[in-house]
């Protein structure tokens, strides 16, 4: 069955380093998205992708934090400088029809920043 | 505004008895769907189940069902024989159609006890 793959699974970083997570979503799955989720909350929505091109990125903290999908398939994100607050599980999603089905979840990318 | 309230934190419940987690929405879009994911401690969110705002039927997906009450703008899961395997984190979402994306309720926490 195809999945979403992300990598790495784990990332300790310090405060002000920079540190990138990649997502390959499923083939043939045209919109990305990537969230945020803190402990104990839901998802929340940093970026959202069609193809190549950003659909929306008005959560996303663009003093720190960039995202790109250069091929319309894999995507990056990148934080830098990391924060204490930016500790976190980091998602990525990918869907058919624009997002009209249901989003496939990635195992996520557990990032802590001491 | 939109909004997603899952108004049950955690929720104890017996092996093999059946368990109704509660969501309600609030929207002023005629169209729109709802999704229910499950997020075991090993992070990743796993697809359970979705309805459609114009759906009539109930959905249901094996062991999960969805009790859509439209005019009460509710969307309970109900799992029924509950196992040890379905304790986890329970997200209730809700697509918007007029820009796909989701609108996450802040989760209940199941714990099935043997």
């Amino acid at each position: 069955e195809a999945e979403v793959a992300q990598s790495p699974r784990y990332k300790i970083t310090e405060k002000s380093q920079a540190v990138a997570f990649w997502c390959d979503p499923i083939s043939g799955h045209a919109t990305l998205y990537w969230y945020r989720q803190i402990l104990g909350q839901g998802p929340e929505l940093l970026v959202q992708f069609q193809d190549e091109s950003v659909v929306d990125d008005s959560q996303l903290p663009k003093d720190r934090f960039s995202a790109e999908r250069l091929k319309g398939v894999d995507s990056t994100l990148k934080i830098q400088p990391a924060e204490l607050g930016d500790s976190a599980m980091y998602l990525c999603a990918s869907s058919t029809s624009g997002g009209a089905y249901e989003q496939y979840f990635g195992p996520g990318t557990r990032l802590t920043v001491t | 505004a939109q909004k997603i309230t899952q108004t049950q934190p955690g929720m104890f419940v017996q092996e093999k008895e059946a368990v109704t987690l509660d969501c309600t929405y609030d929207t002023s879009d005629q169209s729109y769907g709802l999704f229910w994911y499950k997020q075991p401690s090993s992070g990743e969110m796993i697809f359970l189940i979705y309805q459609g705002s114009y759906d009539e039927q109930n959905a249901t997906e094996g062991r999960y069902s969805l009790n859509f009450q439209k005019a009460r703008k509710s969307a309970n899961l109900v799992i029924s024989a509950s196992q040890l395997g379905d304790s986890a984190m329970y997200f209730c979402a809700m697509r918007l159609d007029s820009n796909y994306q989701l609108i996450w309720g802040a989760g209940t926490k199941l714990i099935i006890k043997p």
